[in-house]
């Protein structure tokens, strides 16, 4: 089906692991986004890519890496996971931020014991 | 540094009422401001999309208004239903990689 996914839909790891979020989107869209939405802090952005092969920081980037080799897809890896990263990732695609709307996934919850 | 607030942060109304949602921000150097809608559990769902030229846009019950000068955006909902009880965000956009999210407003509709 046409839209945008997100796997896993829930992770459990431990300190110190290596996790890899993907996100996958069937528009063709440019642009990509990763997001993580904390309690009382809201919605913040962590990495975004205007293309294959692009990719820029966001306002909270630490411990974060991304690539984008195609298109369509858009993995976020946490290096080395730590207790302050357990929150829920949402990835979105569209075109340009804030002139095309931006179509969201249905999010990772990430807990790190 | 952009901060963006919605207030309140929980709304509760009876069916049928016309309600307005705030979004104010600090920085009046935007190019546009989105409304998101976000379910329990799940992703956001686009709503509105206003470019900084607009100063407001319509879509079926919903109409949001832009102020860039006094940074204020409104969505009104209007004649309001149960399935519209969710948490609403607003969106303000400075540049590709700005963009600054209001906590939101919890709304609920009673039957």
């Amino acid at each position: 089906d046409a839209g945008i996914t997100q796997s896993p839909r829930y992770k459990i790891t431990e300190t110190g692991r290596q996790v890899t979020l993907m996100c996958h989107q069937t528009w063709s869209h440019s642009y990509m986004f990763w997001y993580r939405q904390d309690l009382g802090h809201g919605l913040r952005l962590i990495y975004y890519s205007a293309a294959a092969d692009i990719t820029d920081k966001g306002e909270v980037p630490d411990g974060y890496v991304v690539s984008r080799s195609k298109t369509e897809n858009f993995p976020l890896t946490l290096e080395s996971a730590t207790r302050s990263q357990t929150s829920v990732y949402f990835c979105a695609s569209g075109g340009l931020a804030g002139v095309e709307t931006q179509y969201f996934g249905p999010g990772t919850r990430l807990l790190v014991l | 540094k952009q901060e963006v607030t919605q207030i309140p942060a929980a709304l509760s109304v009876p069916e049928g009422e016309n309600l307005v949602l705030n979004c104010s921000f600090t920085d009046s150097a935007i190019y546009n401001l989105q409304w998101f809608r976000q379910d329990p559990g799940k992703g956001l769902t686009s709503l509105l999309l206003i470019q900084s030229s607009q100063r407001e846009q319509t879509s079926g019950r919903l109409n949001a208004s832009l102020d860039k000068s006094s940074g204020r955006s409104t969505l009104y909902i209007a004649a309001s239903q149960p399935g519209d009880s969710a948490t609403y965000l607003c969106a303000v956009y400075s540049s590709a990689s700005k963009i600054i999210f209001g906590s939101g407003t919890r709304l609920s509709i009673r039957p």
